[in-house]
């Protein structure tokens, strides 16, 4: 199975800042790596897929970029509407792991 | 407009059984695979199954195989869970999601989520 080990777990931020966040993988798998947000009470929705490419909608704040088996997700300018919780999924092999999910809160 | 409404979550016994759906609308659902992904109250997402736009490959997570079915209405745009067995350890919100194998098959669009408790 494919680990995916995401960091950090929990993280706080002001708006304007700009945060990463990082999923590494257990073994090389491509670029099938999805970052997805959830509000609280909230469905997920997906902000990034193939590792790199902005979903419809996603404001342009929001970046991916990957090297090797570490994937990023970076967020600058920080709105209050990007306060929330982060995952990461891989879709290369099953099971289609998530990371363990990054809780962005306001500082 | 893409949208995905599931349904029949509620409260089961251990050892009971229960069937979820998930009706969609807003695009051509033959054409996609679907999954299920599940989430425990205040836990991570938890990939459940994934079944192919014509229900000729289907796959389960470890925890959930021989327990659960999936299976799709192509013809009535409707998706289903069928639990069986049920676990306190099944608890939580499901949510059906749509796969894009166009884009390395991330799930681009997600229902609101059912909630099913599994608690004697």
């Amino acid at each position: 199975d494919i680990q995916m080990t995401q960091s950090p777990s929990s993280l706080s931020a002001s708006v304007g800042d700009t945060v990463t966040i990082t999923c590494r993988a257990s073994q090389t798998m491509s670029s099938y790596l999805h970052w997805y947000q959830q509000r609280p009470g909230k469905a997920p929705k997906l902000l990034i897929y193939a590792a790199v490419n902005l979903h419809t909608g996603v404001p342009g704040r929001f970046s991916g970029s990957v090297s090797g088996t570490d994937f990023t997700l970076t967020i600058r300018n920080l709105q209050t509407e990007d306060f929330g919780n982060y995952y990461c999924q891989q879709r290369y092999r099953l099971p289609y792991s998530f990371g363990q999910g990054t809780k962005l809160e306001i500082k | 407009e893409v949208l995905l409404v599931e349904s029949g979550g509620t409260l089961v016994k251990p050892g009971g059984s229960l069937r979820l759906s998930c009706a969609a609308s807003g695009f051509t659902f033959s054409s996609y695979s679907m999954n299920w992904v599940r989430q425990a109250p205040g836990k991570g997402l938890d990939w459940v199954s994934s079944i192919s736009s014509s229900s000729a490959y289907i796959y389960y997570a470890d925890s959930v195989k021989g327990r659960f079915t999936v299976s799709r209405d192509n013809a009535n745009n409707s998706l289903y869970l069928e639990m069986s067995n049920l676990r306190v350890e099944d608890t939580g919100i499901y949510y059906c999601a749509r796969i894009n194998f166009e884009t390395a098959s991330p799930s681009d669009y997600w229902g609101q989520g059912t909630l099913v408790t599994v608690s004697s």
